[in-house]
């Protein structure tokens, strides 16, 4: 079992539709990151957070250290959004990020 | 500022090969890390960097060799390459708070 897992995996939206990105964590984190990645294999930085909410333009990343959840928000969808998001937490102890197996957003104009 | 560069962007290697994979950064972060991402998971660990002259074993470290003599560099090692080690990797530096930056990616095949 991943240390890190999202939902969902795939998803397919049209243009201008609130997209909605879960990831949960069963280890203890301090912080967690969000990364996209494009259809060319780059990865980039969304977010980083360890509680409450950043915006970013039309992103939105949510954090619940407690509940050991967070969320993606993307509003009005673009086709240039098409991308898998990875998730990844950083535990409490240790160097390393888990990291989720992403979830593959397609925008339909 | 260039950030995380790698090279080389593809390679094919024949079984029981070595090659060197490189890593520069000039964002003057301390922290540099290795990973391979392998199709449907997410990306493992294989080494990461503290500092230059410090270096430890992520997740998945073997079959691999790292050294960090400056900064700027992080290169990853593959010796004897197997098939198993067909895989994109990616170099990544972060910061004080942990936002990882990363590189393009190499894309390794072993056959």
């Amino acid at each position: 079992k991943n240390e890190v897992e999202q939902s969902p995996q795939n998803l397919t939206a049209q243009e201008g539709e609130f997209i909605t990105i879960n990831c949960s964590y069963s280890v203890g984190i301090s912080a967690l990151h969000w990364l996209q990645q494009h259809p060319g294999g780059g990865i980039v930085s969304l977010f980083m957070l360890s509680s409450g909410k950043k915006k970013h333009g039309r992103l939105i990343a949510t954090i619940n250290i407690q509940e050991k959840h967070s969320s993606l928000h993307i509003t009005a969808s673009h086709p240039r959004d098409s991308a898998v998001y990875i998730c990844a937490g950083r535990p409490n102890t240790g160097n390393q990020f888990y990291f989720g197996t992403g979830t593959s957003l397609t925008v339909i104009p | 500022n260039a950030g995380v560069t790698q090279t080389p962007k593809f390679r094919i290697l024949k079984i029981g090969q070595s090659m060197t994979l490189q890593c520069t950064q000039d964002m003057n972060h301390n922290y540099m890390y290795w990973y391979r991402q392998d199709p449907g998971m997410g990306l493992k660990l294989i080494y990461y960097s503290v500092g230059a002259g410090i270096t430890d074993k992520g997740e998945v470290p073997n079959g691999y060799n790292v050294s960090r003599s400056t900064t700027e560099d992080f290169p990853l090692r593959l010796e004897l390459a197997a098939p198993s080690q067909t895989s994109v990797y990616f170099c990544a530096t972060g910061t004080a708070t942990y936002e990882q930056y990363f590189g393009p990616g190499t894309r390794l095949t072993v056959t």
